[in-house]
């Protein structure tokens, strides 16, 4: 198994510009999440999913979109990137809260830059 | 609101010389305290779950222990294998698994 995967692994953006980071896991985990972690402020959680077709805003979602098509994947998306979107961005996958076992995997990180 | 607090910020120990790390934490009902592990440019490693005070885990040289305000991983006779960040995190009842994270105490083990 792969576990959570994520492409890509490295991208420079100029101001404005839109991507989007894929996230995949293999595990047929109900919840995938998407946090961004900056140096000093330890990871904070961007938008997640409890479930395919479902999405909902963590704590820092502004200026970012999310999608859950597919129970495998979260796509997390940059309409107008922003320098202070400059980060490294990580997904995660778990089971249900209140099923054993429910500890969130994460993938290795997709490092944006943001000029 | 949720808080995590990890100190200290960064250790160094030499190999064999134990010690602990601590997380204090602010919550609204815990539903679970979690650790992690994470090496320079790769992503967060799970290591434990704690779900109530009193509760310990152990795995190799790592062991975590809980109370209700606070959690200790403590590292007995590390090896230079052992540096990385460590990160706490808790769940609140009733947040669909969303994490609360501290920022990590950085943990370096020399010969």
């Amino acid at each position: 198994n792969a576990g959570v995967t994520q492409t890509p692994k490295f991208r420079v953006l100029k101001t404005g510009q839109s991507m989007t980071l894929l996230c995949a896991q293999d595990m047929n985990h109900e919840y995938m999440y998407w946090y961004r972690q900056d140096p000093g402020m330890g990871l904070r959680l961007i938008h997640y999913s409890v479930g395919e077709g479902t999405t909902a805003k963590g704590e820092v979602p502004d200026g970012y979109n999310v999608s859950r098509l597919k129970k495998q994947n979260f796509l997390l998306g940059l309409e107008s990137a922003a320098p202070s979107q400059t980060s490294v961005y990580f997904c995660a996958s778990s089971l249900p809260t209140g099923i054993e076992n429910y500890e969130q995997y994460f993938g290795p990180g997709t490092r944006l830059t943001v000029t | 609101e949720d808080q995590v607090t990890q100190s200290p910020e960064a250790l160094r120990l030499q190999e064999g010389e134990s010690s602990s790390l601590n997380c204090s934490y602010t919550v609204s009902g815990l539903r679970g305290l979690f650790w992690y592990r994470q090496d320079p440019g790769k992503g967060p490693e799970f290591l434990f779950t704690l779900y109530s005070a009193g509760e310990e885990k152990e795995k190799e040289r790592l062991k975590a222990t809980l109370t209700k305000k606070e959690s200790f991983l403590h590292i007995t006779a590390p090896k230079p294998e052992d540096s990385a960040t460590y990160l706490c995190a808790v769940q609140a009842d009733g947040t669909a698994s969303k994490l609360t994270f501290g920022t990590g105490t950085r943990l370096q083990v020399t010969l």
